[in-house]
């Protein structure tokens, strides 16, 4: 079955790189997805990455996938307290199907 | 980029009331709209997919005829929670897919900011 795993809390301080992680199961995922919800908001795209990539970079974001692992990370360097969301991983196999997420990554921001 | 919008944002009943919810995309068509349920602890599970003109296409779990979904134009979903109980609150988000941004490679699902409801 489908099945995307998160940790639920990440502490970094201001200025420093985040590193969010995402375990999936289903290998037919296709495309796999960030999302960012602030506080009392709905649900925004940040980046997604076709299965067939390892990287894809924009500005501040960085998105490595291994394939064979199933784990796929984010990198938001230089934090700021306006990162603060909570972050979610998810998978679909085409972009017209349905999408799992994860549990969300509570990011928290430290001066 | 595409807007969906979510009526009421917040809402409040008592229990053994039905509340209806509503999920428009603004400014493009949506053959096919997506209801999620949001758990305090943050999980964000699909509850159904819901098609226009057709039954909705409700997930493993899910009590379809505890949470009625209408899909009766390209714009409009509606998600019906008939005798709610307290364990029926949550925060409650609809997506609908823009087939269109497919070709532009773009985003193809655009999420609502949710519907908070509360059963008393």
């Amino acid at each position: 079955g489908e099945d995307v795993e998160q940790s639920l809390f990440l502490s970094v301080r201001e200025g420093d790189s985040s590193v969010i992680n995402c375990t999936y199961t289903d290998s037919s995922s296709t495309y796999l997805y960030w999302y960012k919800q602030e506080p009392g908001a709905g649900l925004q795209l940040l980046t997604y990455i076709f299965s067939n990539m390892d990287m894809k970079q924009d500005q501040r974001l960085t998105v490595l996938l291994n394939k064979k692992d199933k784990h796929l990370s984010l990198r938001i360097a230089d934090t700021q307290t306006g990162d603060s969301a909570i972050y979610f991983c998810a998978e679909s196999m085409d972009r017209a199907s349905k999408i799992i997420f994860g549990s969300g990554t509570r990011l928290s921001i430290r001066p | 980029g595409a807007v969906v919008s979510q009526h009421p944002s917040r809402v409040i009943c008592k229990s053994g009331t039905s509340v209806k919810i509503e999920c428009r995309s603004l400014d493009f068509q949506a053959t096919t709209m997506f209801w999620y349920r949001q758990f305090p602890k943050q999980s964000l599970m699909l509850m159904a997919t819901s098609n226009e003109g057709s039954k909705a296409t409700y997930e493993q779990g899910v009590e379809k005829d505890k949470f009625l979904i209408n899909h009766a134009s390209l714009t409009l979903s509606t998600l019906t929670v008939t005798s709610a109980h307290p364990e029926d609150s949550s925060f409650y988000i609809c997506s609908a897919r823009d087939l269109t941004a497919l070709g532009r490679g773009t985003d193809t699902q655009y999420f609502g900011p949710g519907t908070r409801l509360t059963v008393l």
